[in-house]
C-alpha cells in the first residue's frame, strides 16, 4: 500500500503563472487535507476535502487558491497568478476517517516563485 | 483562536541522555492529541494519537502522557540516539473536521 504521493516534489514558477500541486491519498482514504509551511513557520491548515466535496476551506486564502478532489484521480491544489509570498512547502495528508486516527502525510511540494 | 504551544523550541543532548518536551493545548472541546516525528527531507510520521485523560502510550524508547483537564502532553525519549534527531510536532484536531492545529515543534539534535 503506497503512502501519500505528492508531485511534483519541487516546482518553480514565475510570478503570475499558475501552480498545480497533486496529491494521491493512500488507498482507501477518502479524507484529504492540505497544509502549508511558510518559511520559518509551522504547518498551517488550508483545506479539507472528502471525495468531490470541500468540507472546510477556512485556512485557504480567498483569492487565487482553489482545491478539488474529483471522484477519479488525485486531489489538486491550484494557485493562480502566483506571487513570491506563495513560496512555501505544501503538504497533503490523508486519513481513513475524520477523527481519532492519525493522518498520513506526503513528502510535500516545495514551491518557489521567482 | 486555538493555539498549540510546544517547548522548548530546540534541544541539544548527548547520545544516551533522556529528554522530554511539552505540548500545551486548549483543554475545552478535546477530541485527541497527536504527536508526529518529522525528519529533514521526509514527511511527518505519526507517533501517537491520544484520546483519554491519563493515557500513556509507548513506542520503543519513546513514550507520551496526556492530561486533558489541564491541557498538556509530555513526550519522553529514553536513552536518545542520533537517529532520534528530528522535529517533534504535536497537533490538536479543531472542531469535528479533523483538521489539525500544529505546534511549532521541538527540534531535537542528538550528538554522538
Amino acid at each position: 500500500n503506497a503512502g501519500v504521493m505528492q508531485n511534483p516534489r519541487h516546482l518553480v514558477r514565475r510570478r503570475g503563472q499558475e501552480a498545480r500541486l497533486r496529491c494521491s491519498p493512500m488507498k482507501g482514504h477518502s479524507h484529504v487535507y492540505w497544509y502549508r509551511q511558510l518559511p520559518e513557520e509551522g504547518l498551517k491548515f488550508m483545506v479539507y476535502l472528502q471525495k468531490e466535496n470541500i468540507i472546510d476551506e477556512s485556512g485557504m486564502p480567498k483569492e487565487r487558491f482553489s482545491a478539488e478532489f474529483p471522484k477519479e484521480g488525485p486531489s489538486i491544489l491550484r494557485i493562480q497568478q502566483v506571487v513570491r509570498g506563495d513560496s512555501a512547502a505544501y503538504f497533503c495528508a490523508s486519513s481513513p476517517q475524520v477523527l481519532g486516527t492519525e493522518a498520513f502525510f506526503g513528502q510535500g511540494t516545495r514551491l518557489t516563485v521567482v | 483562536i486555538l493555539n498549540v504551544e510546544q517547548s522548548p523550541q530546540s534541544l541539544h543532548v548527548q547520545e544516551g541522555d533522556s529528554t522530554n518536551f511539552t505540548c500545551s493545548f486548549p483543554s475545552s472541546n478535546f477530541y485527541a492529541l497527536h504527536w508526529y516525528r518529522w525528519e529533514t527531507a521526509k514527511s511527518p510520521e505519526a507517533l501517537f494519537v491520544m484520546t483519554l485523560n491519563g493515557d500513556e502510550k509507548k513506542k520503543g524508547r519513546i513514550s507520551a502522557t496526556l492530561n486533558t483537564k489541564e491541557g498538556y502532553s509530555y513526550l519522553y525519549i529514553k536513552g536518545s540516539q542520533p537517529e532520534d534527531s528530528a522535529t517533534y510536532l504535536c497537533a490538536f484536531p479543531a472542531g469535528n473536521t479533523g483538521k489539525l492545529i500544529f505546534g511549532q515543534g521541538t527540534t531535537l539534535q542528538v550528538k554522538p
